[in-house]
């Protein structure tokens, strides 16, 4: 079956370390997301890619940074720079369409807490 | 740059009575209109999606959602209930603008089913 798949599902961290999130896609998806959800606050885009090699900064980028060398992969670096990591972090994918917007699919996330 | 309002956080329905979660959107055109629902734990899945044409949008798991532009709204309705539809859910908003696929979320209405 074609989907998202984010791993790991828990991740822990310590301070000053900086941990890479994974974000893999058979979908043949061009654009994918980076997503920060924290409690009351909804969904916050981090980053996102329309197309290999290349990648934008969303709302909320600082303390993170991507990738984007394969179509299928757009994993998410969490630095030290970034002081409130703790969230629920969640991927997406999306076909690009000059005449619509389509709709993001989104992976199962990753819980990233701090010890 | 578009925004989207849930004024609900938390509702309690029981169990086989009709639902509406409400969402308002800002945009100064017809925006391209969704609803997800998350599980706890779990990714966001798409309900339903309004791009143009008919005003009223049927979804996935008996869901509808009713586009009116004078009221700038896109609310989400179900006749019945079931148990198994208590999960959070998300309002977003994307533009008509290739190369900003962008969608902004609402924060989410908590929905509790009472037997």
């Amino acid at each position: 079956d074609g989907g998202i798949t984010q791993s790991p599902k828990y991740l822990f961290r310590k301070e000053g370390q900086n941990v890479t999130l994974s974000c893999e896609q058979n979908l043949n998806h061009d654009a994918m997301y980076w997503y920060r959800q924290d409690p009351g606050q909804g969904l916050r885009l981090i980053y996102y890619s329309q197309i290999v090699n290349d990648f934008q900064k969303g709302d909320i980028a600082e303390g993170y940074s991507v990738s984007r060398e394969k179509k299928e992969s757009f994993p998410l670096t969490v630095t030290s720079a970034q002081k409130n990591p703790t969230a629920f972090y969640l991927c997406a994918s999306s076909i690009r369409d000059r005449h619509s917007n389509q709709p993001q699919h989104f992976g199962d996330g990753t819980r990233l807490s701090i010890l | 740059a578009q925004s989207v309002t849930q004024p609900d956080i938390h509702i309690t329905v029981s169990e086989g009575a009709s639902l509406e979660l409400r969402c308002n959107y800002s945009y100064g055109a017809t925006p391209y209109l969704f609803w997800y629902v998350q599980s706890p734990g779990q990714g966001l899945q798409l309900l339903l999606k309004y791009f143009s044409g008919d005003t009223l949008v049927q979804g996935i798991k008996g869901f509808e959602a009713e586009f009116k532009r004078s009221q700038s709204s896109f609310n989400l309705r179900k006749p019945s209930v079931h148990w198994s539809d208590a999960a959070e859910y998300f309002c977003a908003v994307g533009t008509p603008d290739f190369g900003n696929e962008k969608l902004t979320f609402g924060t989410g209405t908590r929905l509790t089913i009472i037997p």
